[in-house]
């Protein structure tokens, strides 16, 4: 089955500084890749996601970028704000189907 | 508002009880999940359902059951509650092409 790989699993960064997030993945079958965010308190809440047809998506100050060949996608993170503050899940899955895997989650806190 | 919803969102019980924890999603969606997420924030896929199949995964005891009264519902039943049940159980659908929205949560303490 497929493995999802997720580093770092805690990031700190200065407000306005960038922060990045990667993941790989292990099957090649693996066409849809997912970003989540979790607040304190709070369910993961889609933030981005990427199918393997694209090499990179932006909305405003979060992008996702996908290698194919290298299996890893990564998250980043322009101009962090304190409200970014929250654990960041990637995932890969074939088709969004019920093969659907996470990765371990990263703690990311912006300090103000 | 268009959403996936979970009642109760915090449920504390004695070892032994048997509790349900109810979810419903007016999305429209044709998949609905349950995922227990631990201390160490670890999302683990519990079952998924639609109106043609249920997986389970096979880690999961069979104390615990999903029950779907119809397709905008699925309810997680879970008997003789043992202490390492507690964590936090998040109810997810989804559509074809669409990635999993998640309810809030519950947050099952058992004692």
């Amino acid at each position: 089955g497929e493995n999802v790989e997720q580093h770092p699993s805690t990031l700190s960064v200065q407000e306005g500084d960038s922060a990045v997030i990667k993941c790989t993945y292990s099957d090649s079958a693996s066409n849809y890749f997912p970003w989540y965010k979790q607040e304190l308190g709070k369910g993961p809440q889609l933030i981005i996601d990427i199918r393997s047809n694209v090499g990179e998506k932006k909305d405003q100050r979060i992008a996702v970028t996908l290698n194919k060949t290298a299996k890893h996608f990564s998250l980043h993170i322009t101009e962090t704000q304190p409200e970014d503050s929250a654990v960041y899940f990637c995932a890969a899955s074939i088709n969004t189907g019920n093969q659907f895997y996470f990765g371990t989650g990263t703690s990311l806190t912006v300090i103000p | 508002d268009t959403a996936v919803s979970q009642t109760p969102k915090y449920l504390v019980t004695q070892m032994g009880n048997d509790k349900s924890i109810k979810c419903e999603q007016n999305l429209g969606h044709d998949t609905m999940y349950w995922y227990k997420q631990d201390s160490k924030k670890f999302l683990k896929i519990m079952f998924s359902y639609n109106n043609k199949e249920l997986i389970i995964n096979e880690t999961v005891p069979n104390r615990f059951s999903p029950k779907s009264p119809d397709k905008a519902h699925l309810n997680l039943h879970i008997n003789s509650l043992e202490l390492g049940d507690s964590a936090v159980y998040f109810c997810a659908s989804s559509q074809a092409l669409t990635g999993r929205q998640f309810g809030p949560g519950t947050r099952l303490l058992v004692l």
